[in-house]
């Protein structure tokens, strides 16, 4: 079955460090792929999102780039900041799946900004 | 606004009582769905709904029922909360399977 797997963490970054957070994937069919983003006691939000090969997605500073060779949608920011700390959640829709099946979702990396 | 709510946003049971957490939606969207979320712990969906008039278990359904009134509202259902229960729920929803989902901003659920 479909399956996203996302880099383990906590990931503790100091202000303005590059970030990089793996999301790779394995789906039958070309899914769109998503990710979203947990602040403390709230719920989840759509980041980011890219529905075909080499498309890349972008908000709040925040990249991703849908490689199929690879199979993965890495989550990129140049400069974080410490209200970038939150849980980030890599998911994909695989449309080839009949019965608008639910979204797969990775385990979550957390992430820590310290100023 | 537009979007998912969720009601109620805390709530506080007793072990063996019953409750109902409701989700509304007006976006118009197709599918809905019931997440729980522990704490440090990622999403198990519980149940869903494709379409209205249809529902299906998620990886987590037992102790647990639902009911998709109409288009618009999808309700969860615990006919008999234990403690195992106390958990953060979230509903969502989507218009179709190319779409992501819109999050309601959960319940936070303490069974005692």
């Amino acid at each position: 079955g479909d399956s996203v797997t996302q880099m383990e963490g906590p990931v503790t970054l100091s202000e303005e460090a590059f970030l990089t957070i793996n999301c790779t994937y394995t789906a039958t069919g070309y899914p769109s792929l998503f990710w979203y983003v947990q602040y403390p006691g709230e719920g989840l939000q759509l980041l980011l999102k890219a529905t075909k090969a080499d498309d890349k997605g972008s908000n709040k500073g925040f990249e991703a780039t849908y490689r199929k060779e690879t199979t993965s949608f890495h989550l990129e920011k140049g400069s974080v900041q410490v209200s970038d700390s939150a849980v980030y959640f890599c998911a994909l829709s695989d449309p080839t799946n009949s019965g608008n099946t639910p979204l797969v979702f990775g385990k979550g990396t957390r992430l820590s900004v310290i100023a | 606004n537009a979007g998912v709510t969720q009601t109620p946003k805390f709530q506080v049971l007793k072990t063996g009582q019953s409750m109902t957490l409701q989700c509304a939606q007006d976006m118009n969207h197709n599918s809905m769905y019931w997440y729980r979320q522990d704490p440090g712990m990622g999403l198990r969906l519980i149940y869903y709904s494709a379409s209205e008039g249809t529902t299906d278990k998620g990886e987590v359904p037992n102790g647990y029922n639902v009911s998709r009134l109409n288009k618009r509202e999808f309700s969860l259902r615990l006919e008999s909360a234990a403690p195992s229960q106390t958990s953060v729920y979230f509903c969502a929803s989507r218009v179709g399977q190319y779409y992501g989902y819109t999050f309601g901003s959960g319940t936070r659920l303490t069974v005692v």
